[in-house]
């Protein structure tokens, strides 16, 4: 069954610190990867995403990800965390080898607290 | 960029009554929409999706009859929770295809049901 995984379900950093949110999937064939952010009391707002190609990606607000199809991971990178980034990071995948290719699964979220 | 606009943002009902939520896609038309629930601290649990003049397509688990779903236009699809008890009360997304692999979400329905 296509499943996607994110093992931190808590981070705690503080300003100026990096950060690395783990996802991983579980899917047959072609797959796309999607990192959304869940700002406190907004709706979910896209990332970045991963197709094809450049398997580093960067995205909105200092954001990369980078896609290891051996690993089958797709962890979230920022070099510099600000408070502003405390929300909650969802990883999600659409695709594989099944009829339901094109809707997307979730991965459990990882809640980021930055401390000031 | 796309928008989606889901409506009402929160409801409280009484146990028993019926709750229509609105999922409406602004600025493109959305042949498909996709229904999430979240619960505390939870991802989003996909529901169902809803096809534009086609019956939708439910997952497994989720009655069909206590979701009803209509997705009579481009840019309109409703979820209606039926006959809804306190265990219904959640957090409702939608969220539609804006492109050929983009997804725009709505801002979410907290459905509180006493």
């Amino acid at each position: 069954a296509q499943s996607v995984s994110q093992h931190n379900h808590h981070v705690i950093l503080s300003e100026a610190a990096s950060l690395e949110l783990g996802c991983n999937y579980s899917y047959g064939g072609t797959v796309n990867l999607f990192w959304y952010v869940q700002y406190p009391g907004q709706h979910l707002q896209l990332l970045l995403k991963y197709f094809s190609g450049d398997p580093l990606v960067k995205g909105i607000k200092g954001f990369e990800a980078e896609f290891i199809k051996s690993k089958f991971s797709f962890n979230l990178r920022k070099p510099s965390v600000q408070w502003s980034d405390t929300a909650e990071y969802f990883c999600a995948a659409q695709g594989g080898s099944s009829g339901s290719a094109r809707q997307l699964t979730f991965g459990s979220g990882t809640q980021l607290t930055v401390l000031p | 960029g796309a928008v989606v606009s889901q409506h009402p943002s929160r409801v409280i009902c009484k146990s028993g009554t019926s709750v229509k939520i609105e999922c409406r896609s602004l600025d493109f038309q959305a042949t498909t929409m996709f229904w999430y629930r979240q619960f505390p601290k939870q991802s989003l649990m996909l529901m169902a999706t809803s096809n534009e003049g086609s019956k939708a397509t439910y997952e497994q688990g989720v009655e069909k009859d206590k979701f009803l779903i209509n997705h009579a236009s481009l840019t309109l699809s409703t979820l209606t929770v039926t006959s809804a008890h306190p265990e219904d009360s959640s957090f409702y997304i939608c969220s539609a295809r804006d492109g050929f692999y983009g997804y725009t979400f709505g801002s979410g329905t907290r459905l509180t049901v006493v």
